[in-house]
């Protein structure tokens, strides 16, 4: 089964300023047949399901601000917030689609420092 | 409009059985994968099945294989999750999400708002 981490736990940013997120599986999740990244990343607001920001590694949802980018091939991405705002405090979790049984990263927490 | 409406979360005794139901519309519901994500109170999220839509195939995480069954009613839109032998570990809110494609390999880009199943004496 593939492992997924995320680091930090949690971090509080200045509004406006960058908030990165890591994310690590415990294998590739790169299809070497079609390059893409089984790899996608949610934001869940307290009381309300999860949202998909980015999936493929680094295509935007259609609607989802542009502050918002994904990166990373095979076992390492990134999240990125390019200017915090108040409406992005979240829970914010990565999940690898590439492997049955799929699996979640445990979450990293995004406050308003 | 996408809408994934469940209902059947509830407050069952351990090893008592329930069944998940989620209304499905907004979209053609047999071209799409569909899955079960659970979450426990205050804890992360939990990929627990899924169904596919080109194959019918399905697939349980470890956790629930040979308790839990994913199904699907096409003619009704709707997707269901048969809970056996409940634990109290299985407590949690239950989403039902739509995956992107019809392939199970793909993200989720629809979710429900979730039902809560509580297991306890």
């Amino acid at each position: 089964d593939i492992v997924m981490t995320q680091s930090p736990d949690s971090l509080a940013v200045s509004l406006g300023e960058r908030a990165t997120i890591d994310c690590k599986s415990s294998q590739s999740v790169s299809y070497s047949s079609n390059n893409k990244n089984y790899l996608a990343w949610y934001q869940q607001k307290p009381g309300q399901p999860p949202k998909v920001l980015i999936y493929w590694a680094s295509t935007r949802e259609s609607g989802v601000p542009d502050r918002f980018s994904g990166s990373g091939s095979g076992t390492d991405f990134t999240l990125t917030i390019s200017s915090l705002q108040a409406e992005d405090v979240a829970v914010y979790y990565c999940q690898q689609y590439y492997n049955i049984p799929f699996s979640f990263g445990p979450g990293t927490k995004v406050d308003i420092k | 409009e996408v809408q994934l409406l469940e209902s059947g979360g509830d407050l069952v005794q351990p090893g008592g059985s329930l069944r998940l139901s989620c209304a499905a519309s907004g979209f053609t519901f047999s071209s799409f994968a569909m899955t079960w994500v659970r979450q426990a109170p205050g804890k992360g999220l939990e990929w627990i099945s899924v169904i596919c839509a080109n194959n019918d195939n399905t697939y349980y995480a470890d956790s629930v294989r040979g308790r839990f069954t994913i199904s699907r009613e096409n003619s009704k839109n709707t997707l269901y999750l048969q809970m056996n032998s409940l634990r109290a570990e299985d407590t949690a809110v239950y989403y039902c999400a739509k995956l992107r494609g019809a392939s199970c390999y793909s993200d989720i880009d629809y979710w429900g708002q979730g039902t809560l199943v509580t297991v306890s004496s």
